[in-house]
């Protein structure tokens, strides 16, 4: 079985700084771990993955997440916010070996100038 | 050109009505799935079909059935509509050993 918990249902930001959107999983079994992005009225798309090897790994438009198995997390930072990257971001875990994705409740990231 | 394609984009029908959802992608994958995007943004996994066989069938009504015609499609299917059935539905694809799923723009369907 497996579970996603994202903290915070909203993070705000100014134009800028540093984006921290942060994501606990839990899995019986070792995981691959997502992040998607979703922009309004949009479908989901994949910002980037975890599935084996460098535990660091980068995406698109500048985001990277880091997998950390002792503390069962994969946290998605951005160094500088941009008012582009607002919108609904979902970290998904799926179990080796089957491809169903659970996903978190989602973040909003707002974005201010 | 669009990898996953869904049609209609927006649908809105009156409750005890039956209606379908279409999905096409164009990726070559063998997995496709229907997830369900509630009002608070949740998603939650509906089906998966693998080169056209139901592979997972979660708790959803027998209201719902997917049809698989060939490996490139897999449709929806609705009968009796329900105010509850509110919800952007969104169809996926992967290639079973990569896991990465590639989703449509999703249909918007209300039920009034």
């Amino acid at each position: 079985a497996q579970s996603v918990t994202q903290l915070g249902s909203h993070v705000s930001v100014s134009e800028g700084a540093l984006v921290l959107l942060r994501c606990n999983y839990s899995s019986s079994v070792p995981p691959y771990l997502f992040w998607y992005v979703q922009y309004p009225n949009q479908g989901l798309q994949l910002l980037l993955k975890y599935t084996t090897g460098a535990t660091l790994v980068k995406g698109i438009n500048g985001f990277e997440a880091e997998f950390k198995k002792s503390e069962t997390s994969f946290h998605l930072t951005k160094p500088s916010a941009h008012m582009s990257d607002a919108a609904e971001y979902f970290c998904a875990v799926s179990g080796r070996g089957y491809s169903t994705l659970t996903f978190g409740k989602g973040t909003m990231l707002l974005v201010s100038p | 050109d669009t990898a996953v394609s869904q049609t209609p984009k927006y649908l809105v029908t009156q409750m005890g009505n039956d209606k379908s959802i279409k999905c096409e992608q164009n990726l070559g994958h063998d997995t496709m799935y229907w997830y369900k995007q509630d009002s608070k943004k949740f998603l939650k996994i509906m089906f998966s079909y693998n080169n056209k066989e139901l592979i997972i069938n979660e708790t959803v009504p027998n209201r719902f059935s997917p049809k698989s015609p060939d490996k490139a499609h897999l449709n929806l299917h609705i009968n009796s509509l329900e105010l509850g059935d509110s919800a952007v539905y969104f169809c996926a694809s992967s290639q079973t050993v990569l896991v990465e799923q590639y989703f449509g723009p999703g249909t918007r369907l209300t039920v009034t």
